[in-house]
């Protein structure tokens, strides 16, 4: 088992709907959570960090964590085509240092 | 803004050849991370350094070395590369205190041939 998972997708969906992307991790006693996005060619950048169960929210995007279910989300609202990148979710794992990132999403938003 | 440059944005090198990989950060950032990231693998962390001359390996560690002498900068050798070392190369760099997120370089991409 992975210790960070998500769907590769593409997950394509209209311009101005919402777009969900999901990550599972493995190590119950996680506590950092991370959202990255990266454009085609590009280096990761973060969008958006959690540390406690419920929501966060910042502008167009909203991070979601239930660490009983041990799953994070990220929630794009009023999707744009220039959202369109791959989001990658990342995890600091109990006693650990370093981000341990899962595969990444492809959004593709269509105008 | 913090700052993470990579020495070179592509690099191409010969089988056997040691190569070097150049990270410098301006935010005197006590943790840098190296990582490779390929096609549906996603990124993967070779090394990552907590102090000067601290290191402790990521998960794939076999066939790199690095080097972390002064604060800013933090170097990833290649011993003796091999075509299964062609990937982009990500130099990141994080505080230690709390749970700081990592800055990411602008990449390497390196290709063996």
């Amino acid at each position: 088992q992975k210790e960070v998972e998500q769907n590769s997708g593409p997950l394509s969906v209209p311009e101005g709907a919402i777009a969900s992307l999901n990550c599972t991790y493995s190590d119950r006693g996680s506590q950092s959570f991370f959202w990255y996005r990266q454009y085609s060619g590009k280096s990761p950048e973060l969008i958006m960090f959690i540390y406690s169960n419920g929501d966060k929210e910042d502008g167009r995007f909203t991070a979601q964590l239930n660490k009983a279910s041990q799953y994070v989300s990220l929630l794009i609202r009023d999707s744009q085509p220039s959202d369109s990148a791959t989001y990658l979710c990342a995890v600091i794992g109990a006693g650990r240092r370093a981000l341990t990132f899962g595969s990444g999403t492809r959004l593709q938003v269509q105008p | 803004d913090v700052k993470v440059t990579q020495s070179s944005r592509y690099l191409v090198k010969r089988t056997g050849e040691k190569v070097f990989l150049e990270c410098v950060q301006d935010m005197d950032h006590e943790n840098m991370f190296w990582y490779r990231q390929d096609p549906g693998l996603g990124l993967r962390l070779i090394y990552f350094s907590y102090d000067v001359k601290m290191k402790e390996k990521g998960d794939i560690p076999e066939g790199y070395s690095v080097s972390r002498e002064k604060k800013e900068r933090f170097s990833l050798i290649l011993e003796s590369a091999s075509t299964n070392q062609t990937s982009m190369y990500l130099c990141a760099s994080s505080l230690s205190t709390g749970f700081a997120e990592a800055f990411f370089g602008q990449g390497t991409r390196l290709t063996v041939v």
